[in-house]
């Protein structure tokens, strides 16, 4: 099986600041990594698939980079509505989610 | 737009047999994968597996031997078995349909509670 770890497991930042959390993978998945934003109580919403490509309707101020088994994704100026836990997925293998980054409003 | 819809019972007690159904509507179950995806209370994502609408499965490694998902076309619904029930299995309960490798629709989730 595939393990991912994220980090940081939670963070606080300022409103227009930067957020950069980091995916890492047990073994070389290619770019076969997605990124998810969940808010309390709502199903999990995807934001970025195949590690950097934007989901259609999302602003761009989410990106995502990387391949093999080190990934970035960064929240470009947060905002307010971004407050919300941030999954990685990894589909090479089966699937497996990352263990979740809570961001919060510093 | 599909939406799904998962229903069953809320609570299951420890040993029996925790049983959900996921209803499609404004799609078809064709040419794509059907998920089951669970969180437990106030912790992460777990992937409990997937089945083709043609009937192909796979499963979580650390769950296999206690789930089943099936599908029935003629409902337009997938459902989910697990057996064996602990607290721990305690959680809200997704299905999602998994298209090129991602989950872009889900159900709203369902929280079943297992205990006596």
């Amino acid at each position: 099986d595939i393990q991912m770890t994220q980090s940081p497991s939670s963070l606080s930042a300022s409103v227009g600041g930067r957020v950069t959390i980091t995916c890492q993978t047990s073994q070389d998945i290619n770019n076969y990594l997605n990124w998810y934003q969940q808010k309390p109580g709502k199903a999990p919403k995807l934001l970025i698939y195949d590690a950097s490509n934007l989901e259609t309707g999302v602003p761009s101020r989410f990106t995502g980079r990387g391949s093999g088994t080190y990934f970035t994704f960064t929240i470009n100026s947060l905002q307010p509505e971004d407050i919300a836990t941030y999954y990685c997925q990894q589909y090479h293998t089966l699937i497996t989610f990352g263990p979740g980054t809570k961001v919060e409003i510093k | 737009q599909v939406h799904l819809q998962e229903s069953g019972p809320g609570l299951v007690k420890p040993s029996e047999t925790l049983s959900l159904t996921c209803t499609i509507s404004g799609g078809s179950l064709s040419s794509y994968f059907w998920s089951w995806i669970r969180q437990p209370p106030g912790g992460g994502l777990e992937w409990i597996g997937y089945i083709y609408y043609s009937g192909t499965t796979n499963y979580n490694s650390s769950l296999k031997s206690r789930v089943t998902i099936s599908v029935d076309t003629s409902k337009n619904q997938f459902s989910l078995n697990l057996t064996s029930v602990t607290t721990a299995d305690t959680a809200v309960y997704y299905c999602a349909r998994y298209g090129s490798g991602w989950y872009r629709a889900w159900g709203q989730g369902a929280l079943v509670t297992v205990s006596s």
